[in-house]
């Protein structure tokens, strides 16, 4: 079993949906929970971190950790055609002092207009 | 301001051959990732940096791959004697420290890739 599994998709919505994004992980020892989201031919940029389970919004995203279930979502409100993208999960465990990113697979998004 | 830059940003070798991907982190970045990130994959670990040192390499893959960072800022990734399963998009990110900071851990900023293919 991998750390951390996420479903690739391609996950399709029309725009204005609402789009629910989830992981599971495997590890109760990881302590740092982060989405990035990932351009065609970009690196992964940084959507959401939070370290605590419960809710954490930013304008049209919500970030949830459900740390009992080892779950975590990203929920993305009216959906537009610019958040078109692959989401990564990422967890983090600090470690002797410093911490590395474990992440998830991807899931591929596509938002039509 | 500039972000964390890599070149080439493609790069395509024959089997057998030796190559490096060169990475500039943020100025004032003491920490340096390495990930590789296979087609339909997420990126995977390969190896830390905090200054010059390398503190951590357990993601490297096998004894042909090495990176160095010789002044602490930028780096390169060196692939001696390539195989074809060594096709992806090698990553490299930064941050301010890889320690905890008062909120957390700091955010590792990545750059565009560099992406290499082994024919």
């Amino acid at each position: 079993q991998k750390e951390v599994e996420q479903d690739p998709g391609p996950l399709s919505v029309p725009e204005g949906a609402i789009v629910s994004l989830n992981c599971t992980y495997s590890n109760s020892a990881f302590q740092y929970f982060m989405w990035y989201r990932q351009y065609s031919r970009k690196g992964p940029e940084l959507l959401m971190y939070t370290y605590s389970s419960g809710n954490k919004e930013d304008g049209r995203f919500t970030a949830q950790v459900d740390k009992s279930s080892k779950y975590i979502s990203l929920f993305i409100r009216d959906s537009q055609p610019s958040d078109s993208a692959t989401y990564l999960c990422a967890i983090a465990l600090m470690n002797s002092g410093y911490s590395t990113l474990t992440f998830g697979k991807g899931t591929m998004l596509l938002v039509s207009p | 301001g500039a972000g964390v830059s890599q070149t080439p940003s493609n790069k395509v070798t024959e089997k057998g051959k030796y190559v490096e991907l060169r990475c500039d982190p943020i100025s004032g970045h003491t920490a340096l990732y390495w990930y590789r990130q296979s087609l339909g994959q997420g990126p995977e670990f390969l190896i830390y940096f905090q200054g010059t040192g390398a503190a951590d390499d357990s993601g490297l893959p096998n004894d042909r791959f090495f990176a160095v960072r010789p002044e602490g800022s930028v780096s390169t990734l060196k692939i001696q004697r390539t195989e074809r399963g060594d096709s992806a998009v090698y990553l490299c990110a930064s941050s301010l420290s890889a320690g905890r900071g008062t909120s957390g851990v700091y955010e590792q900023f990545f750059g565009p890739g560099t992406r290499l293919t082994v024919l």
